[in-house]
């Protein structure tokens, strides 16, 4: 069984319109992310959320809104797609919550996101 | 504040020979380092960390990295690559529930 899963795994969609990416981890963990990994690779942290409560939120746009139904699952909403939005979004999950400097983290496979 | 250099971007070795991959961090607080795997279209994997301890961290698929405080360093090392190794490799520390990544390393192992 997969430990964190997201749907879909590519992503194609035009300028400005919505759209929603889905992680879900059954790993029983209380901490879930977001990644972004840009065109050069470089991967840098959107959000943490612990337990259903964001605790990290990196300068990311507005139109940017993570979304935790349970502490299994973590959305990730994008509003009005920018061509710059282009890239692999990583949802990664961990056992400790925040304030913990020990933070072995788990990845799932990535979102590659196309905006034309 | 914490941040990670990987010093090469690239590094291309031939098949069995060794390869280190270099990775500095500067830090005013004590740190739990990491180095992630990334195979081509996949997710990251961890290959190793160190919290702790022995400064010698022996991780999977062959891979070591030694911690040195004095020198700020936490390179990565494999005495015989192969063809499979490649992959893009990350060094990362941990603060405050969050990774904060080096720019990746591409290691490219050739026959």
């Amino acid at each position: 069984d997969t430990a964190v899963s997201q749907t879909p795994k590519y992503l194609v969609t035009q300028m400005g319109n919505d759209k929603s990416i889905k992680c879900e981890q059954n790993l029983g963990h209380d901490t879930m992310y977001w990644y972004k990994q840009d065109s050069k690779k470089f991967l840098k942290i959107m959000f943490s959320y612990n337990n259903k409560e964001l605790i990290i939120n990196e300068t990311v746009p507005n139109r940017f809104s993570p979304k935790s139904p349970d502490k299994a699952h973590l959305n990730l909403h994008i509003n009005s797609l920018e061509l710059g939005d282009s890239a692999v979004y990583f949802c990664a999950s961990s056992r400790l919550g925040q304030g913990a400097s020990y933070n072995e983290q788990f990845f799932g496979p990535g979102t590659r996101l196309t905006v034309l | 504040a914490q941040s990670v250099t990987q010093l090469d971007s690239q590094v291309p070795v031939f098949e069995e020979a060794p390869v280190e991959l270099r990775c500095n961090y500067s830090s005013s607080v004590s740190v739990y380092l990491f180095w992630y795997v990334q195979y081509p279209n996949q997710g990251l994997q961890l290959l190793l960390k160190y919290l702790s301890g022995s400064t010698l961290v022996k991780g999977i698929n062959g891979f070591e990295a030694e911690f040195n405080k004095s020198q700020t360093s936490f390179h990565l090392r494999k005495p015989s690559v192969h063809i499979s190794d490649t992959a893009e490799y990350f060094c990362a520390v941990s603060l405050g529930g969050k990774l904060i990544f080096g720019q990746g390393t591409e290691l490219s192992v050739k026959p």
